[in-house]
């Protein structure tokens, strides 16, 4: 099993370009995130999807739109990139039929918005 | 919401000795405390949790307590290894319709000298 795939790795854009991350998660988990990670600050959430078909926003959602496409994927877009959203960005799920609470991460996306 | 505080940011220990991470919580309703460890350039992987009902969950040379009443809780390593070296969060859930919304500590670099 792949766990979760997110693409792409890494990405440079300039200012008001626009871009989709992509996540797919192949465990049946019913609950997928997008977290960004900036030193100091942890990982703050953006956007969620307790199951297919729902979406909410999180703690850090301006500038941020996601969609889940599927139970398997969630997409985050960014419509008009800026420099603050340069971080590190993390998808991540979790439930399925023996929920434990753990969360599993993709491998991350290093987006730099120049 | 929920807001965590991590302490330290940075931790340098020597190699045998023992290394503690503490977190405190805001909000009571929380139930659910698991502790992150992120080595450099990979993903975050759940390394130990403990649930609210519990005070204390040991894993080897790794061990959680949790102080409801105080709303702290800390991670305990003891006979530190270089393999030991990397950022450690620790995080807070509400229970809620997505199975575990966690909010993240600002996370602590230790690092464990030979």
């Amino acid at each position: 099993n792949a766990g979760v795939t997110q693409t792409p790795k890494f990405q440079v854009l300039k200012t008001g370009q626009s871009m989709t991350l992509q996540c797919a998660q192949d465990m049946n988990h019913n609950s997928m995130y997008w977290y960004r990670q900036d030193p100091g600050m942890g990982l703050r959430l953006i956007y969620y999807s307790a199951s297919e078909g729902t979406t909410d926003k999180g703690e850090v959602p301006n500038g941020y739109n996601v969609s889940r496409l599927n139970k398997r994927e969630f997409s985050l877009r960014l419509e008009s990139a800026a420099p603050s959203q340069t971080s590190v960005y993390f998808c991540a799920s979790s439930g399925g039929l023996a929920h434990t609470g753990e969360l599993f991460f993709g491998e991350g996306s290093r987006l730099t918005v120049l | 919401g929920e807001n965590v505080e991590q302490h330290p940011s940075t931790l340098s220990v020597q190699e045998g000795d023992s290394a503690v991470i503490k977190c405190t919580y805001s909000d009571s309703a929380s139930n659910y405390f698991p502790w992150y460890k992120q080595e450099l350039g990979k993903r975050p992987q759940l390394i130990i949790d403990i649930r609210s009902n519990v005070g204390e969950k040991k894993d080897q040379r790794i061990a959680v307590t949790l102080n409801k009443t105080a709303k702290h809780f800390s991670l305990h390593i003891t006979e530190t290894q270089p393999e030991d070296s990397a950022v450690y969060f620790c995080a807070a859930s509400i229970p809620d319709n997505a199975g575990n919304m966690l909010t993240f500590g600002g996370g602590t670099r230790l690092m464990v000298k030979p």
